[in-house]
C-alpha cells in the first residue's frame, strides 16, 4: 500500500530518555514533515525536509532533531524528554505544491 | 505569514440537516485552501483544496466547499450530515508565491446527532 508510516504507534518513556520515532513514505514525495498535535489539538509544524535540506525549523527547541538518510524517510529524534513533549507527533510528505499533505496515523508520545 | 482561522469550537448538527464549518484565511499572496478531516486516535485525511478555477470544490465523503474571496473564506459545507462525520475538521492555507508550508486552523468538532 502507498501511505506514510510512522513507528512506533504508542511511545510511554521517562523524563530524561532518548527516543525516536520512525517516519517512511512510498509515494515518491519530495518534502517530508513533522507536526506536533497538542493535547487541544492544536497542530505546529516542527520541521520539513525537502531532498536532505532541512527547510523550516519553527522555533523547536534543540532536543529535537529530525534525521533524513535519504528522502523517503524523516526520523524525530528527542533528547532529554520532558513532561511537556507528551503529544501526538505526525509525519506528513507532500509533492510540489499544488497537493496537499498525505500524513502518517500519529505516534503518540507520553513522558512520565 | 499565511493563517487561518475557524472560529467555532464545535458544530452540532442533527443528522441530515446540512453541516457548514466555517473558515476564514489570511495570506500574502494567492492562496491555495485544504480542509482535512481528523476521525478519533487517526491521521488526517485530505477532503478537498482550492487552487484555482471554480470557487465552488466538491471532494470526499459528499463534502463541497466554496471559496469567497472578498470575505477571504473558504466554509466547508455537506448538504445532509451522516453520524459518521462526527470528526474533527481542520482548514488548511498555503501562500501560492510561497514555500509548501501548510498552516492549520485550531480545528473545529463536528457532532452530529443522530
Amino acid at each position: 500500500d502507498t501511505a506514510v508510516s510512522q513507528t512506533p504507534k504508542y511511545l510511554v518513556t521517562q523524563m530524561g530518555n532518548d527516543k525516536s520515532i520512525k517516519c517512511e513514505q512510498n509515494l515518491g514525495h519530495d518534502t517530508m514533515y513533522w507536526y506536533k498535535q497538542d493535547s487541544k489539538k492544536f497542530l505546529k509544524i516542527m520541521f520539513s525536509y525537502n531532498n536532505k535540506e532541512l527547510i523550516i525549523n519553527e522555533t523547536v527547541p534543540n532536543r529535537f532533531s529530525p534525521k533524513s538518510p535519504d528522502k523517503a524517510h524523516l526520523n524525530l529524534h528527542i533528547n532529554s524528554l520532558e513532561l511537556g513533549d507528551s503529544a501526538v507527533y505526525f509525519c506528513a510528505s507532500s509533492q510540489g505544491s499544488l497537493i496537499g499533505y498525505t500524513f502518517g496515523s500519529g505516534t503518540r508520545l507520553t513522558v512520565v | 505569514a499565511q493563517s487561518v482561522a475557524q472560529p467555532e469550537d464545535q458544530v452540532n448538527v442533527a443528522e441530515g440537516n446540512p453541516l457548514t464549518v466555517k473558515c476564514t484565511y489570511s495570506v500574502s499572496g494567492n492562496p491555495y485552501l485544504f480542509w482535512y478531516v481528523q476521525y478519533p486516535n487517526r491521521g488526517l485525511q485530505f477532503l478537498l483544496k482550492y487552487i484555482t478555477g471554480d470557487n465552488l470544490v466538491k471532494g470526499s465523503y459528499g463534502f463541497e466547499a466554496e471559496f469567497n474571496k472578498s470575505q477571504t473564506s473558504f466554509h466547508l459545507k455537506k448538504p445532509s450530515a451522516l453520524v459518521s462525520d462526527s470528526a474533527l475538521y481542520f482548514c488548511a492555507v498555503r501562500d501560492g508565491g510561497g514555500n509548501n508550508r501548510l498552516a492549520f486552523g485550531k480545528g473545529n468538532q463536528v457532532v452530529v446527532i443522530p
